[in-house]
């Protein structure tokens, strides 16, 4: 199996902070990693796919990189509706596996 | 407009088999390039990717969870079943059935979501 890891596990930050996320696959895994944000008690929403690929509706300010194994997720500019968990997921082999989560807390 | 919803028992016992059905709408499991999900999340914890099942009816699960589960389909009830045998307490979790389309060689992203279930597991 494809292991997952996110850093940091917990990030504070102002609104109006640029911050990333990293999350590193245990192996090359090409392109095929997406983004979701949960906010508490909601539903994940796929941010964005294929490493860089941005989901119709999400804002500019949500940015993917990275390639093989690792994979940055830049937010540009914080809004009060960006704090929430964000996960990462390799959709390259099965079990498509999952980070465990980076929480973005409001400093 | 695509929609999915579990259904299932809220509490079950240990050793209990927990059998979920996921009904879902605006999609086909008949279609190529289609699959259904199970994801889970222990209150408080990450996602856990449990299974997979397409629309050729292949089957993919969880290493670690490969012997306690099962995932069928009914295409004309637009259903996918997810069984969980020997259930635990550590499995208690809030359980999703998601779309994962895999519209080239390789999946994309869970593009839609169900509001989940939440499973409890105690005597």
């Amino acid at each position: 199996d494809i292991q997952m890891t996110q850093s940091p596990s917990s990030l504070f930050a102002s609104v109006g902070d640029r911050v990333t996320i990293t999350c590193r696959a245990s192996q090359s895994i090409g392109h095929l990693l997406s983004w979701y944000q949960q906010k508490s008690g909601q539903v994940p929403k796929l941010l964005i796919e294929d490493a860089s690929s941005l989901q119709s509706g999400v804002p500019l300010r949500f940015h993917g990189s990275g390639s093989g194994a690792e994979f940055t997720l830049t937010i540009s500019s914080l809004q009060p509706a960006d704090f929430a968990t964000y996960f990462c997921q390799q959709t390259y082999s099965t079990p498509l596996t999952f980070g465990p989560g980076t929480t973005l807390y409001i400093k | 407009q695509v929609t999915l919803r579990e259904s299932g028992p809220a509490l079950v016992k240990p050793t209990q088999t927990l059998t979920l059905t996921c009904t879902f709408s605006g999609f086909s499991l008949n279609n190529n390039g289609m699959c259904v999900t199970w994801i889970r999340q222990p209150p408080g914890k990450a996602l856990e990717w449990l299974a997979l099942i397409d629309w050729d009816d292949d089957k993919y699960f969880s290493s670690s969870l490969r012997t306690r589960l099962t995932i069928s389909k009914d295409t004309s009830k637009n259903q996918v079943v997810l069984t969980m045998t020997n259930m635990d307490p550590a499995d208690t979790a809030t359980y999703f059935c998601a779309r994962t389309p895999k519209y080239t060689s390789s999946w994309s992203g869970i593009d839609s979501w169900g509001q989940g279930t939440l499973v409890t597991v105690s005597s």
